[in-house]
């Protein structure tokens, strides 16, 4: 069954909304999450390393401002992108750590934000 | 810097053979995986490579040579619904995972 839960699968809004996405754990206490966001054609590109009960550790050129990470607890983060723009417009993915270096991430489904 | 090499796009025929080469120049090596993912979806695991050799896994192999700082992804007896990008991650002495981009397959009947 699925290791990790994203929602929603969707979004399409106008200019200037904040859109909220949720990344939950549903067989691990995951300390560390990651969002990554991916275009059309292109590799994933990690955006941040999102760490339970404290700041997330942001990749050099994404706007922490604009893109908030929460980590409350050890089974949920959320990425909200902040009046977004069509240049927002992505596919943005979640993952939790295996644990070991060996182990693989698991991956959430992932979400299509469109913005209009 | 931090370099991984995949082909773009590579086309193949039902039934046959095709192997994905991924070349890689990390900081560092400390596995490398494979995974598959299909249009609008997730990546989903195929493979993970730490020591030189071939892993067999049913109709997928992965081969690493850590010297050469190479890998390989054979698929056999092609499905269509193999036809997916196929993505090559190294991880390295930092434990950050570096994603090559993808190499997206095409399955011809």
């Amino acid at each position: 069954g699925a290791v990790v839960s994203q929602h929603p699968s969707r979004v399409i809004c106008k200019s200037g909304t904040s859109v909220k996405i949720e990344c939950r754990s549903l067989d691990f206490q995951a300390t560390t999450m990651f969002w990554y966001r991916q275009f059309p054609k292109q590799s994933l590109m990690l955006m941040a390393t999102s760490n339970e009960g404290s700041k997330a550790t942001y990749e050099q050129g994404v706007e922490k401002d604009k893109f908030l990470i929460n980590h409350a607890s050890l089974t949920l983060s959320t990425l909200t992108v902040t009046s977004a723009h069509p240049e927002d417009s992505s596919f943005y993915i979640c993952s939790i750590s295996g644990g070991e270096a060996y182990q693989p991430q698991h991956f959430g489904d992932g979400t299509r934000l469109s913005i209009l | 810097g931090q370099n991984i090499d995949q082909p773009t796009e590579m086309t193949a025929t039902e039934g046959a053979i095709v192997q994905i080469n991924c070349t890689y120049q990390t900081s560092g090596f400390n596995g490398l995986f494979w995974y598959q993912q299909h249009a609008g979806e997730a990546p989903t695991f195929l493979s993970y490579n730490v020591l030189d050799g071939l892993e067999e896994k049913g109709r997928f192999s992965s081969f690493l040579s850590r010297s050469k700082g190479y890998s390989y992804l054979l698929l056999k007896e092609l499905q269509m619904k193999d036809s997916a990008s196929y993505l090559c991650a190294v991880i390295d002495s930092n434990y950050q995972l570096i994603w090559g981009a993808g190499t997206k397959l095409i399955i011809k009947p």
